[in-house]
């Protein structure tokens, strides 16, 4: 059975540095892409970027180009989105996603369940 | 604003049919393929249609994608009570370069 088992929800202060996680089971890590999406509170989903674990290739929203980075670890199935500086309006509910084909031809088949990241101070 | 355009309230009774559309332009909906997303309350979304019409296993013949143009068009048909949740369109785009999402639509199930 495929599964994306997310970290657990934060509370983190404006300035502070946050890692949250994604780990895929149940299908080869490095064939498919994974993406994140922010809700935040009451609205609707935004695509903040993907990436091709088998080789790195990662595309960035235009708006959160530089705001956050993704990365993986494939020896453990893991995808990251790491913020180094936190703002109040980071406060949403991510999500990772999985892909089976490149950008612009693909969608998203398969979801985790959810991280809320609180950032307040 | 979202770049695909969904209405944001849809209703009806159960038994009934309904329609979600979704507008888009030129270098989105109407170059590349669309997707529907479903999303009950309080949990994760769940492709209900990639690929303009294509469902995946386990998702029900009553839900149906089409695409015209630079607009799509979800219809759910013998609506359900179980039905009501978020409904998102998806493409990508190729102008962004980025895949964008419509706002949303409310479906309630009267």
């Amino acid at each position: 059975e495929v599964q994306l088992v997310q970290s657990g929800a934060e509370v983190k202060k404006p300035g502070e540095s946050l890692m949250l996680s994604c780990k895929g089971s149940g299908y080869r890590f490095t064939k498919y892409w994974i993406g994140w999406v922010r809700q935040m509170p009451g609205k609707g989903l935004e695509w903040i970027g993907i990436l091709y674990p088998g080789d790195s290739d990662t595309r960035y929203s235009p708006s959160f180009q530089g705001q956050v980075t993704m990365s993986a670890d494939n020896s453990i199935g893991t995808a990251y989105l790491h913020w180094s500086s936190l703002k109040a309006s980071d406060t949403a509910l991510y999500y990772c996603a999985r892909s089976l084909a490149v950008p612009g031809t693909g969608w998203f088949d398969s979801w985790g369940q959810g991280t809320l990241v609180t950032v307040s101070s | 604003q979202s770049v695909l355009t969904q209405p944001p309230s849809a209703s009806g009774t159960p038994g009934q049919g309904v329609t979600i559309s979704c507008s888009g332009s030129s270098s989105n909906i109407g170059t590349n393929t669309v997707n529907w997303y479903q999303q009950l309350p309080g949990t994760a979304p769940k492709l209900l249609i990639y690929s303009n019409n294509q469902r995946p296993s386990g998702v029900p013949d009553r839900f149906s994608g089409s695409k015209s143009g630079a607009s799509a068009s979800l219809a759910i048909s013998g609506l359900q009570s179980e039905d009501e949740a978020d409904y998102y369109c998806a493409a990508w785009d190729d102008s962004l370069n980025a895949y964008v999402f419509g706002g949303g639509t409310k479906l309630t199930v009267l």
